[in-house]
């Protein structure tokens, strides 16, 4: 059972553009949500993250929006870079019940910046 | 920042030897450490959590005779794959976790390590 869920396996966009990654969870007591970047053959590297108590994070050309009710969160970036190119793993992690933070990730989304 | 070292970053065994994957927190005491297990174009899948100085806790369907878990220090872990089969040819990655940054910003990823039995 997929408890988190990136249900686009692939997005392209111009570069300038804004990129929208989603992402959807189906366990309530996740409460940290992290998204990660990740090139072939290398382990993820961290971008944003935001809890459960806020609905929206800025880090720079990212910003990750989340919608407890739905169960939904997205990454946007903009504008877009090639050097954005990569695949984009959600994560989420429930801070109770001894589970040690874990993360669960989705399947990713590979994101195609085209010049 | 936070930096994990993880090596080998590849690996090429015959079937039935065993190998041993090192995880290593440079800067920072990591009291947890997780290892997951990606196939192509899949999940990273959570094949288990290690806590220093106890027995790992293993996710199910994970053989926990067959990917030995040691995590004898602060700052370092290892995953033994045992009697290796081609089906156990995977990208294996290590996390580890600083618990002074939180939950938010507490995971750092090893780089991987390319395992392939033949």
């Amino acid at each position: 059972d997929q408890q988190v869920k990136q249900n686009s396996p692939s997005l392209s966009v111009q570069e300038g553009r804004i990129s929208i990654l989603n992402c959807d969870y189906t366990n309530s007591m996740f409460d940290y949500f992290l998204w990660y970047k990740k090139y072939p053959a290398e382990g993820p590297t961290f971008l944003i993250s935001i809890s459960s108590i806020k609905d929206k994070n800025e880090d720079g050309r990212f910003t990750v929006f989340l919608n407890k009710s739905a169960k939904h969160l997205s990454l946007h970036i903009v504008p877009s870079q090639p050097g954005d190119s990569a695949v984009y793993f959600c994560a989420a992690s429930a801070g109770s019940g001894g589970s040690n933070y874990k993360l669960t990730f989705g399947k990713g989304t590979l994101l195609t910046v085209n010049p | 920042g936070a930096v994990v070292s993880q090596h080998p970053s590849r690996v090429i065994c015959k079937s039935g030897t065993s190998v041993k994957i090192e995880c290593r927190s440079l800067d920072f005491q990591a009291t947890t450490m997780f290892w997951y297990r990606q196939f192509p174009k899949q999940s990273l899948m959570l094949m288990a959590t290690s806590n220093e100085g106890s027995k790992a806790t293993y996710e199910q369907g994970v053989e926990k005779d067959k990917f030995l878990i040691n995590h004898a220090s602060l700052t370092l872990s290892t995953l033994t794959v045992t009697s290796a089969h081609p089906e156990d040819s995977s990208f294996y990655i290590c996390s580890a976790r600083d618990l002074s940054l939180g939950p938010l910003y507490g995971y750092t990823f090893g780089s991987g390590t390319r395992l392939t039995v033949v």
